[in-house]
C-alpha cells in the first residue's frame, strides 16, 4: 500500500466549476501537506502549503486537510481553462526531509 | 523555476553508459533533491542532500548515486544506465526553516536504449 493514494481521473469540467480534488494517506505522523499543479512537460508548481490540520484560503484556491480522517483536499473555485493541468498532492513528516507524492489527478477545464 | 536549472534537458543514451545529470540553484537553499517521475508511481525521491558532501538514500536509490561539492550544484550519477531508468528527473530545492517548501526544476527527459 502506497503512504498517498489519489485518484488519478482524468476529471473533466466545464469553465466556472467547482472542483474538488482529495488525497487520501496512511502514516498518522505526517505533519505538512502540499498541493503542486504541474503543467504539461514541466516541473511541478507549489500552489498551497499547510501546517496540520485545518483550511487555508489562497484566491481561488482552498486547502483542507482532516488528520482525523487522513484526508487532504484541494477546492478551485471558478475553474478556468488555465487551470487545466496534472495536480500532485504531497506531504511529509515533521522532519521535513523527505516528502511524499500522490500520483496526480489530470484535470481539464472546458471552456 | 525558483533559481532552478538542470541539464541536460533532454538525453539518449544506451544501456550500460554513465549518465550525469546536473542540478544547479541560485537560491542557497540548503536541501536539494532529485526525483524521478514515471507513469502510475508520480514522484519518487532517488536521493536528497541536506548540506555539502551530506546526502542520503530516498525510495529508489538503488543504480543512483549523488553528489554535492558545492551549495549550489547537486549531481546525480547512473553508473551503468539501464531501460528502466528511462524517465523524467526532476530536482528540487528547499528552503532551510525547518520543514520547507519544495520548487522544483524544469526536469530532464532521459530515455536509455
Amino acid at each position: 500500500q502506497k503512504e498517498v493514494e489519489q485518484d488519478p481521473g482524468p476529471l473533466s469540467v466545464p469553465e466556472g466549476a467547482i472542483v474538488s480534488l482529495n488525497c487520501t494517506y496512511s502514516n498518522s505522523a505526517f505533519q505538512y501537506f502540499m498541493w503542486y499543479r504541474q503543467y504539461s512537460r514541466k516541473g511541478p508548481e507549489l500552489l498551497m502549503y499547510t501546517y496540520s490540520s485545518g483550511n487555508k484560503e489562497d484566491g481561488r484556491f482552498t486547502a483542507q486537510v482532516d488528520k482525523s480522517s487522513k484526508y487532504i483536499s484541494l477546492f478551485i473555485r471558478d475553474s478556468q481553462p488555465s487551470d487545466s493541468a496534472t495536480y500532485l498532492c504531497a506531504m511529509s513528516e515533521s522532519d521535513g526531509n523527505q516528502f511524499y507524492f500522490g500520483t496526480g489527478t489530470s484535470l481539464t477545464v472546458i471552456p | 523555476d525558483a533559481g532552478i536549472t538542470q541539464s541536460p534537458r533532454h538525453k539518449v543514451t544506451e544501456t550500460g553508459t554513465p549518465v550525469t545529470l546536473r542540478c544547479h540553484q541560485t537560491e542557497n537553499h540548503r536541501y536539494m533533491y532529485w526525483y524521478r517521475q514515471d507513469p502510475g508511481h508520480g514522484l519518487r525521491l532517488i536521493h536528497y542532500s541536506y548540506g555539502v558532501k551530506d546526502t542520503d538514500k530516498g525510495e529508489v536509490s538503488d543504480g543512483y548515486s549523488v553528489s554535492r561539492s558545492k551549495t549550489e550544484d547537486f549531481l546525480l550519477t547512473l553508473e551503468s544506465a539501464t531501460s528502466s531508468q528511462t524517465s523524467v528527473y526532476f530536482c528540487a530545492i528547499s528552503d532551510s526553516n525547518g520543514p520547507g517548501r519544495q520548487f522544483f526544476g524544469p526536469g530532464t527527459r532521459l530515455t536509455v536504449l
